[in-house]
């Protein structure tokens, strides 16, 4: 069955900080996905990571992965209050029919 | 070009009563998912569907039914409602091995 673990769960920064989130899943994965969710709202796609070694940078977010070790990381650069919100992974599986199963979810609060 | 839209945005049953939320997308997309999300439990799938016509069980498919008549259409019902499905539902379509797009999502309360 696949898992997928997202650590760490809740993350308060500083604005200007780096951090990094890390999203850890337990079978071979066609695709990763990062996702953002603000408070009462919907989820917003992020990053779409394909193959090994891939990596994707949009602003202060920069995404990897690295599949032998089942491992993406979403690294924070200088934070800023805006960022504040709740960050998914999301991984599928092959011949799943485009399931996705998430992580638990990372919030994010930026603090001056 | 609406996306992904969801009907009613929120809801209120009492224990045992029937409603179908309507998940509707005008991006031609194949693929259609409804989600359950929790505190503390990310999001889950309940059901999907690869195609008009088709339908197939997720992780937590109890309590349950859809249905996809039409293409853009993707229906999630619930018989008879219980306590343990209050939650925020989420609708999302995605074209074949391709990034989901999601809904704004269906406040459901039940008592």
């Amino acid at each position: 069955e696949l898992k997928v673990e997202q650590n760490p769960l809740f993350l308060s920064m500083q604005e200007g900080k780096n951090y990094t989130i890390y999203c850890n899943y337990s079978t071979t994965s066609d695709r990763l996905y990062w996702y953002r969710q603000d408070p009462g709202k919907s989820l917003e796609s992020l990053f779409v990571l394909l193959s090994n070694g891939a990596v994707k940078q949009e602003g202060r977010l920069m995404a990897s992965l690295d599949t032998k070790a089942r491992l993406s990381t979403l690294h924070i650069t200088a934070a800023v209050h805006d960022l504040s919100a709740t960050y998914f992974c999301a991984v599928d599986t092959p011949n799943s029919g485009g399931k996705l199963i998430f992580g638990q979810g990372t919030e994010l609060s930026v603090k001056p | 070009n609406a996306g992904v839209t969801q009907t009613p945005k929120f809801r209120v049953l009492k224990t045992g009563q029937s409603m179908t939320l309507l998940c509707a997308q005008d991006m031609n997309h194949e693929y259609m998912y409804w989600y359950r999300q929790d505190p503390g439990m990310g999001l889950r799938l309940i059901h999907y569907s690869v195609g008009e016509g088709t339908t197939a069980k997720g992780e937590v498919p109890d309590g349950y039914n859809v249905s996809r008549l039409k293409k853009q259409n993707f229906l999630l019902g619930l018989e008879s409602a219980a306590p343990s499905q209050t939650s925020v539902y989420f609708c999302a379509s995605s074209l074949p091995w391709n990034t989901q797009y999601f809904g704004p999502g269906t406040r459901l309360t039940v008592l």
